[in-house]
């Protein structure tokens, strides 16, 4: 079964410039997060989708950052505008069921973002 | 609040030889463990996960791990390292009630040959 798809792989960009990032999950699943993982950190959540519904939001920095998961299936995040800050990984994943916990997480490649 | 403790940053070992990454974890809840491996440019892959049950959990690729309440620990071993081990890992808990991943700072694990 194909795994969780990203896209791009690899952004560079100029600072106050948006961009966005894609992310397509395993056939199937209900629940879709966005990752940040800075360099040499270990990946922090920035939302949790359940279907379409946006169930954990906390860490999102709403000022710049913004997602949708329209139809429940396929994810966008953007970022607008753009900081030096931002260069990051940044990992989608998905699971089967979100509630409970204990369901395993299938990350996609990440997209790596470079803010000059 | 839940944190991870990862408490080597770097483990440099020889080929076939035993390892042990260490993970501690904090929470006033009820927790499930996991452990994620990251090889360069790709994403994280499950290497094992505690549920419930036994302490003693055994993973891909050979590695297992032991759920010690008392102590807060989920340390990760594996009895001969190869080559191809060289790679991230990371500990991870979630609150039982919730799928949010809390992540340590990561182990960065070198297989000397």
């Amino acid at each position: 079964e194909a795994g969780v798809v990203q896209s791009p792989r690899y952004k560079i960009i100029e600072k106050k410039q948006p961009v966005a990032f894609w992310c397509n999950p395993i056939s199937g699943h209900n629940t879709l997060y966005w990752y940040l993982q800075n360099l040499g950190q270990g990946p922090e959540l920035l939302i949790r989708y359940e279907n379409e519904e946006a169930v954990d939001d906390s860490q999102l920095p709403k000022d710049r950052f913004s997602a949708e998961r329209l139809k429940g299936v396929d994810s966008t995040l953007k970022i607008q505008p753009a900081e030096l800050g931002d260069s990051a990984v940044y990992l989608c994943a998905s699971s089967l069921f979100g509630q409970g916990g204990g369901d395993t997480q299938y990350f996609g490649p990440g997209t790596r973002l470079t803010v000059l | 609040a839940q944190s991870v403790t990862q408490l080597d940053s770097q483990v440099p070992v020889f080929e076939e030889a035993p390892v042990e990454l260490r993970c501690n974890y904090s929470s006033s809840v009820s927790v499930y463990l996991f452990w994620y491996v990251q090889y360069p440019n790709q994403g994280l892959q499950l290497l094992l996960k505690y549920l419930s049950g036994s302490t003693l959990v055994k993973g891909i690729n050979g590695f297992e791990a032991e759920f010690n309440k008392s102590q807060t620990s989920f340390h990760l071993r594996k009895p001969s390292v190869h080559i191809s081990d060289t790679a991230e890992y990371f500990c991870a808990v979630t609150p039982s009630n919730t799928g949010k991943l809390i992540f340590g700072q990561g182990t960065t694990l070198q297989v000397k040959p």
